[in-house]
């Protein structure tokens, strides 16, 4: 498998504390969002996504919230663990198309 | 099941070399893309298809070429390579549909042209 060494914004958190991911998206006809982690040497791989009439979505011990009044999208993890330290990306999936744009990813680096 | 394959892994080319990128999917998925991964920048959307005999183009499309001639395998090739396509290529693929928005990705080939 494969990765990159991305220079990418890292945040470190402690185990057993919350992370929160940022992201800020452009498009506004945006019908989904998403998000995305990536652990070395794999692909992406689907977290959870959130429709674009809604504001906030939960899933297992993750949480998405869409500001769409600043065009904000964030990930809250819980609790985080070893198994959670990977890069996360945040998607879009515009309206009337059938594709995912990508933003540029955030590394969680999760120390014991 | 494999899921989605890519071939090969890894690849050095010389510039002006020409390759191409397999992608097969064993998931009967109606959509496949092809993304390329550089540092700093996320994954950018070559060229994608949504059935088999149709491709459009992504955000970088400019250097590559796409065929689906079969609804499982989605190629990806470069006429003539250039060290600006020194990447990681991921391929990816989905169920049809405008609520869809989980994509299966491969493992990624990283190419080097010098």
């Amino acid at each position: 498998g494969e990765s990159v060494g991305l220079h990418l914004p890292t945040l470190s958190v402690q185990e057993g504390d919350n992370s929160i991911i940022n992201c800020a998206y452009s498009n506004s006809a945006s019908d989904y969002f998403i998000w995305y982690k990536q652990e070395s040497g794999k692909g992406p791989q689907f977290i959870i996504d959130i429709r674009s009439n809604m504001d906030k979505r939960q899933g297992q011990r993750v949480t998405v919230l869409l500001n769409k009044t600043v065009k904000h999208l964030s990930l809250q993890i819980a609790a985080t663990q070893p198994g959670d330290s990977a890069v996360y990306f945040c998607a879009e999936k515009p309206g009337g198309y059938n594709k995912l744009i990508f933003g540029a990813g955030t590394r969680l680096a999760v120390h014991p | 099941n494999a899921g989605v394959t890519q071939t090969p892994k890894f690849r050095v080319l010389k510039t002006g070399q020409s390759m191409t990128l397999l992608c097969a999917q064993d998931m009967n998925h109606e959509y496949m893309y092809w993304y390329r991964q550089d540092p700093g920048m996320g994954l950018r959307l070559i060229h994608y298809s949504v059935g088999e005999g149709t491709t459009a183009k992504g955000e970088v499309p400019d250097g590559y070429n796409v065929s689906r001639l079969k609804k499982q395998n989605f190629l990806l090739g470069l006429e003539s390579a250039a060290p600006s396509q020194t990447s990681v290529y991921f391929c990816a693929s989905s169920y049809a549909g405008s609520a869809n928005t989980e994509a299966f990705f491969g493992q990624g080939t990283r190419l080097t042209v010098v």
